[in-house]
């Protein structure tokens, strides 16, 4: 079964304080993970692709296929970073590119 | 480019009715998802459409039925709304050649009274 388990519902963390979101996953095969942000009053908007391996606004991500994990990390947290984060994966498939989400975290960075 | 945009915004149904919520994707793309987000959940699947079929669908009962037509813009029917209906209908889109990053609507927030 295709599932994405973001263990936090909410975290909280201090300006220029290291943030780190959890992500598992759980697949049969080789899935594309993704984080999406919505920041308030907006749409939900992808962050980050693994297949990219590229740094959006500080933030990256590694895949551990060996922990089916995609943990969102960046080492300094700034105030607009504030938002709510999920994790998605979707599956290789051809043509079938249903995103699985997780639960979702809602990051706050306080000053 | 407006992006993706999804109408009405806030919509009250009454148990029983049907509603119609409407989509058109970003400009360039042909592929259109559709996705429920109940409160305090992440979205999930409802279905897909390409080339105005249904490609993937999600674990929906047949209440939920949708349509793609020619210019790509699509629309999401439920019929017999029940109050655990009420929820955030989101539309994204994505474009050819396997491109799997989507392009995520505002949403219609559904409010089944």
């Amino acid at each position: 079964a295709q599932r994405v388990t973001q263990p936090e519902k909410l975290l909280s963390v201090f300006k220029g304080a290291p943030v780190e979101l959890k992500c598992n996953y759980s697949y049969s095969g080789s899935p594309e993970l993704f984080w999406y942000v919505q920041y308030s009053r907006q749409r939900l908007q992808l962050l980050l692709r693994h297949i990219s391996r590229e740094s959006i606004k500080g933030f990256t991500a590694d895949l551990n296929k060996g922990e089916t994990s995609f943990h969102l990390k960046k080492p300094f947290a700034q105030e607009e970073d504030s938002a709510m984060y999920y994790c998605a994966l979707s599956g290789p498939i051809q043509g079938a590119q249903k995103l699985v989400f997780g639960q979702g975290t809602r990051l706050t960075i306080n000053p | 480019d407006a992006g993706v945009t999804q109408s009405p915004t806030h919509l009250i149904k009454t148990r029983g009715q049907q509603v119609t919520l409407r989509c058109s994707p970003k400009s360039g793309h042909d592929t259109v998802s559709w996705y429920q987000q109940a409160l305090g959940q992440g979205p999930q699947f409802i279905f897909q459409y390409y080339e105005e079929e249904e490609r993937q669908r999600g674990n929906f009962p047949d209440r939920f039925s949708g349509h793609q037509f020619p210019n790509y813009s699509s629309e999401l029917n439920v019929n017999a709304l029940l109050l655990g209906d009420s929820a955030l209908y989101l539309c994204a889109s994505s474009g050819r050649g396997g491109y799997r990053g989507y392009t995520f609507g505002s949403g219609t927030r559904l409010t089944v009274v």
